[in-house]
């Protein structure tokens, strides 16, 4: 079946010690899209591509980065992890940058830091 | 003010009964809007678009009043199923900029 893949499903990494996620697709779609989501709090979006175009939200600090090496796959960097980085980090995907278009999530990384 | 806004939740409501949830947004560019789904540790799916003539898929009902900026889901007939958070989204022009509600948490109980 074609679908948004995250990995790791849950990750723990220590106060700023570094961290890749990870999401690929097969659904072959044009945009990719990362959000945080903190407890009991609405997604955030963090960034999104267009093909290799890269869209960095304003209040998006700077501790975060992303790669798209491909259309399958994208990364989620986190230089230096804080405490109040602790989330769910969903990737999404969407065929085109048509705002009807629903976006498709992936399960989700659980990051714990500590 | 947030960009969008929900009902403050959770609603506790009985297996059959109806329940409504409103959200306003605060963008009147906004362009599309969505009620997605999101269970306990998931992520979210999506529900239903909202039209701007209203639409309908089986128990559920969603209405978009531009005029106002807001936008409804009406569930009937609750099921036990239903039980979740029930995420307003908006999209903004441009096709990118996405902004999620903080979500109505839904316990429907037999």
């Amino acid at each position: 079946d074609a679908m948004v893949i995250q990995n790791p499903r849950y990750q723990v990494t220590q106060f700023g010690k570094p961290v890749t996620l990870s999401c690929s697709q097969t659904l072959n779609h044009n945009v990719m899209y990362w959000y945080q989501q903190k407890s009991s709090q609405a997604p955030k979006l963090l960034f999104h591509y267009y093909d290799k175009d890269f869209n960095n939200e304003a209040d998006t600090p700077d501790n975060f980065q992303s790669r798209r090496p491909n259309t399958s796959f994208c990364f989620l960097d986190i230089r230096s992890p804080g405490l109040g980085d602790a989330a769910m980090y969903l990737c999404a995907t969407s065929p085109s940058a048509v705002t009807y278009n629903e976006q498709f999530f992936g399960p989700g990384t659980r990051l714990t830091v500590l | 003010r947030k960009e969008v806004e929900q009902d403050p939740g959770p609603f506790n409501v009985p297996e059959g009964a109806t329940v409504a949830f409103n959200c306003t947004y605060s963008n009147s560019a906004s362009q599309s809007f969505f009620w997605y789904r999101q269970d306990c540790r998931k992520e979210p799916k999506l529900l239903m678009s909202v039209y701007s003539s209203g639409n309908e898929d089986g128990r559920f009902t969603a209405q978009l009043n531009r005029a106002s900026q807001y936008i409804s889901l009406l569930i009937r007939d609750s099921k036990l199923s239903d039980s979740a958070t029930y995420l307003c989204v908006v999209r903004n022009t441009g096709g990118f900029k996405t902004i999620f509600g903080a979500g109505t948490r839904l316990f429907v109980k037999a």
